[in-house]
């Protein structure tokens, strides 16, 4: 089987920066990607990291240790716009490259 | 990235009847994916169904409740059978050309009553 390890919450201020971890366990590990979704919308794709190191796209950075199972995001110059659950996702080659998901995380940005 | 065009966005159905969702591409790709998502839950995976083989469907998921269908590279369906009120729930499909690529419906939110 496998499982996928994020927090459930997470609040922070306008402007900062806050981090959401992810550890996996899994076989057929491809790579990990990051998914974001606003409620009653679809996830759109935000990161993907398949070689261990950091991604930055903009705003947002990725991070990967596959020898550690563990990823992170990293959301910088937070704006209330990215108030949305953030999902984990292992892109595994068991599943015909499908992404499993992990339960995802509510992220909540106050002024 | 390709764009999908998901139908019906939404439906309120009978118990022990059927609904078939339909996912157009807006170009040819070889996989994709049918999701279910409880309301604030994560995404869970149904199946996969690749054009040219049989939908292979994950654990707790049969073929006779959600049968897929996947004529060529640019369509699907997936049927959810005898439906009872725990089939509530909104089911997506999802493509994908790449790590960096897999995009998604826009849903369909299913109450049985």
């Amino acid at each position: 089987g496998q499982s996928l390890e994020q927090p459930s919450e997470v609040t922070a201020v306008e402007g900062a920066i806050v981090q959401i971890n992810c550890t996996y366990q899994t076989s057929g590990f491809y790579g990990l990607s990051w998914y974001q979704q606003h409620d009653g919308g679809a996830p759109t794709f935000l990161s993907y990291n398949g070689l261990d190191g950091l991604e930055e796209t903009g705003r947002f950075s990725s991070f990967l240790s596959r020898s550690d199972s563990y990823g992170y995001l990293l959301l910088q110059e937070l704006q209330m716009k990215d108030s949305a659950s953030y999902f984990c996702a292992v892109l595994n080659s068991n599943s015909g490259y499908a992404l499993n998901f992990g339960k995802g995380t509510s992220l909540l940005v106050t002024p | 990235s390709a764009v999908i065009s998901q139908k019906p966005s939404r439906d309120i159905c009978q118990r022990g009847t059927s609904l078939t969702i339909q996912c157009q591409v807006d170009s040819q790709v070889t996989m994709m994916f049918w999701y279910r998502q409880q309301p604030g839950q994560s995404l869970t995976l149904i199946a996969t169904a690749n054009q040219g083989s049989e939908a292979t469907y994950e654990s707790g998921f049969v073929i006779d409740k959600f049968p897929i269908s996947r004529p060529n590279l640019t369509f699907s369906t997936l049927t959810v059978s005898n439906m009872s009120p725990e089939d509530s729930s909104i089911y997506l499909c999802s493509v994908g050309t790449g790590p960096k690529g897999y995009t998604f419906g826009s849903g369909t939110r299913l109450t049985v009553v």
